[in-house]
């Protein structure tokens, strides 16, 4: 059973820094591509950013709204994917979930299995 | 970017109704198009990809169609169950946005 476990959420200041983890169980984690999705309190997903698998090099795609302060990495040896969150802001307040994806017959990728996630607060 | 607009954002229907939801892309998105469903407080869980591929274990009441840039999400025999958000996701192109979501309420 596929399991996405996140963790490292908390109440952090405007400016301040938080790195988020992701455990994953279940299937062989370094074959596949791996995202952070948020979603502000009553609000809809938003895609945070993607990295790519060993093959692909770990590549990593972001946001326009976190390109330059958040940093996507995985550690295969310990089947886990991070977030490192910087220069936070009071509109990163979110829920972050973590998602693995598969390709479809284009070889496009698209979400399967979500994380139950893990709440980011950034307040004064 | 390409912007999702779902409609209606909300609707009423009662157990043992069939609805549909309209998703619509700003842009040709080809055929890469996921519809997901959340509840309140859970994480949102994959039913289709690929416009009307259905994700493993996902029952065969849920179906959709469409191409390009108009899709529409089936949900049929409605059971209480299936009162919740539904979501549209391109993955076309970067940014992957979602819909706005429909809020599938009972009647």
């Amino acid at each position: 059973e596929v399991q996405l476990v996140e963790s490292g959420g908390g109440l952090v200041q405007p400016g301040g820094s938080l790195r988020l983890s992701c455990a994953a169980s279940g299937f062989r984690f370094s074959d596949h591509y791996m995202d952070w999705v948020r979603q502000a309190p009553g609000k809809g997903p938003e895609w945070v950013g993607r990295i790519r698998n060993k093959a692909k090099g770990y590549t990593t795609e972001y946001a326009a709204s976190v390109k330059g302060r958040f940093t996507i990495s995985t550690d295969d040896s310990k089947n886990s994917l991070y977030l490192q969150m910087s220069s936070l802001k009071t509109e990163d307040t979110a829920l972050y979930y973590c998602a693995r994806e598969l390709p479809d017959n284009s070889a496009y990728y698209y979400f399967d299995n979500w994380g139950q996630g893990t709440l980011v607060t950034v307040s004064s | 970017d390409i912007q999702m607009t779902q409609s209606p954002s909300s609707l009423s229907a009662s157990v043992g109704d069939s609805v549909t939801i309209t998703c619509r892309a700003s842009q040709d998105i080809r055929n890469h198009l996921a519809w997901f469903q959340q509840k309140p407080g859970k994480a949102p869980k994959s039913l289709i990809y690929a416009v009307s591929s259905l994700q493993s274990g996902v029952p065969s009441k849920f179906s959709g169609s469409g191409s390009g840039t108009d899709f529409t999400l089936t949900i049929s025999s409605l059971q209480p169950e299936d009162f919740a958000t539904y979501y549209c996701q391109q993955y076309d192109r970067y940014p992957l946005n979602f819909g706005g979501g429909s809020k599938v309420e009972i009647k």
